[in-house]
This record gives C-alpha cells, sequence and structure tokens, in this order.
C-alpha cells in the first residue's frame, strides 16, 4: 500500500495558535487528498478535503495546501480552541483505497 | 443522509470463538466498503476492500481465511473475526463509499472488541 507519513506526530498549541500538520505520501496516482479528525473512541470526521487540480483550499479557519509536484499537502488550523484538541490524520486516495497516515495529536492549551 | 451504521458497538468474547461485525449504509448504495483496524493510539489500518458481489481484497499481511469478508448486497458488508485470540482485541471501523461518488468515504462508529 501507499507510504504516507505525517509531522508532526505531537503538537502543542496555546489558544488562538495555529497549528500546521503536514502529510507526504508516496502514491503520484493519489488524486484525492482529504483530513480527519478523530477524538477518542469515535470514528474520524472529515474536516476538509482538496482534489488534485487545486492548490489551496479554505473553510472558516480550516485550510488545506496541496503540492503535488513534491507529493505531500498541510493542514492549517488559525485561531485555535481547545475544542480542536483531537488526533488528526491525512488519508489521501490512490484511486481505488485509502491509507492513513500515522496521526498527530493536537493539544490545544487554554 | 450518507448515514453508515455498525453493530455491535461492543463485544466482548472467549478466545476461540467467532464474531461477526455488520456494516450498513442506511441511505446510499455501496458497492465498495473498506475494513479497518485501529490499536490504541495507533492509525487506521487498512485491513481489506469489500466489493459487493466479489471477493474481497486484503490487504498485505492480512490473513482472509481469517477475517472472512461478505459483501451480500449494496448496502451491507460484514466482517467475521473467526477463531479469535486476544491479540485481535481492536477498534474495527467500516467505511462505505457512495456509487454517486467514488472518492468519499463515510465511516461507521466503530466496533470495539475484546477477547479474553
Amino acid at each position: 500500500g501507499e507510504n504516507v507519513e505525517q509531522h508532526p506526530s505531537t503538537l502543542s498549541v496555546q489558544e488562538g495558535d495555529s497549528a500546521v500538520i503536514k502529510c507526504t505520501y508516496s502514491d503520484s496516482a493519489s488524486n484525492y487528498f482529504p483530513w480527519y479528525k478523530q477524538e477518542l473512541g469515535k470514528r474520524p470526521q472529515l474536516i476538509i478535503d482538496i482534489r488534485s487540480n487545486v492548490g489551496e483550499k479554505k473553510d472558516q479557519r480550516i485550510a488545506v495546501t496541496l503540492n503535488k509536484t513534491a507529493k505531500h499537502f498541510s493542514l492549517h488550523i488559525t485561531e485555535t480552541q481547545p475544542e480542536d484538541s483531537a488526533v488528526y490524520f491525512c488519508a489521501p486516495f490512490t484511486g481505488n483505497q485509502f491509507y492513513f497516515g500515522t496521526g498527530t495529536s493536537l493539544t490545544v492549551i487554554p | 443522509g450518507a448515514v453508515v451504521s455498525q453493530h455491535p458497538s461492543r463485544v466482548i468474547c472467549k478466545s476461540g470463538t467467532s464474531v461477526k461485525i455488520e456494516c450498513r449504509s442506511l441511505d446510499f448504495q455501496a458497492t465498495t466498503m473498506f475494513w479497518y483496524r485501529q490499536f490504541p493510539k495507533q492509525s487506521l489500518m487498512l485491513m481489506a476492500t469489500s466489493n459487493e458481489g466479489s471477493k474481497a481484497t486484503y490487504e498485505q499481511g492480512v490473513e482472509k481465511d481469517k477475517f472472512l469478508i461478505n459483501h451480500a448486497s449494496l448496502t451491507l458488508s460484514t466482517l467475521t473475526v473467526t477463531s479469535a485470540h486476544p491479540e485481535d482485541s481492536s477498534f474495527y471501523i467500516c467505511s462505505a463509499v457512495p456509487d454517486s461518488n467514488t472518492d468519499t468515504q463515510y465511516f461507521g462508529p466503530g466496533t470495539r472488541l475484546t477477547v479474553l
């Protein structure tokens, strides 16, 4: 399967600061790039996604940027709030399967 | 819309028994469903791709004879963990891909399996 890595694995920020998580993937056939938020014991929740023909997408405090040439995409959260604390996963879609990244545990300190 | 259910939500069983988990798309048809396993503090690991009307495709390292998948209709896939052992204890999550939008997946709520 595709090799998907995320950095950092853990991230602590002060409330109101920004957080950035980077996802690198190996399969150049990947054409759809979602980010999921998962709270403990619950299912992943799609928070933002981007397709391969777009370089950036923004939805209020959340944005995603894509660099297909370099095979990475990043999640940007601005004005972080305590309720943003969770584990975040990228899961690029190869056209057949989704392969989840290693995950990033985000803690927003009030 | 786009609701996926999964049953049971929790199951505790004795070592050596088999456990069946159901994944249903309630308001859309899904030719393709995925089964994932998640150990504590780890990522979701894709186990297999379930295709209606054909055999499932298993990821490398996943034993197809141990994890039986049946996708008998466009709204139901089942995962049976056969002869379960304590090391099979995990959080199992399914997802369903709508036939109308095949690069999207909707997740079930997951099944917590504990094998004693």
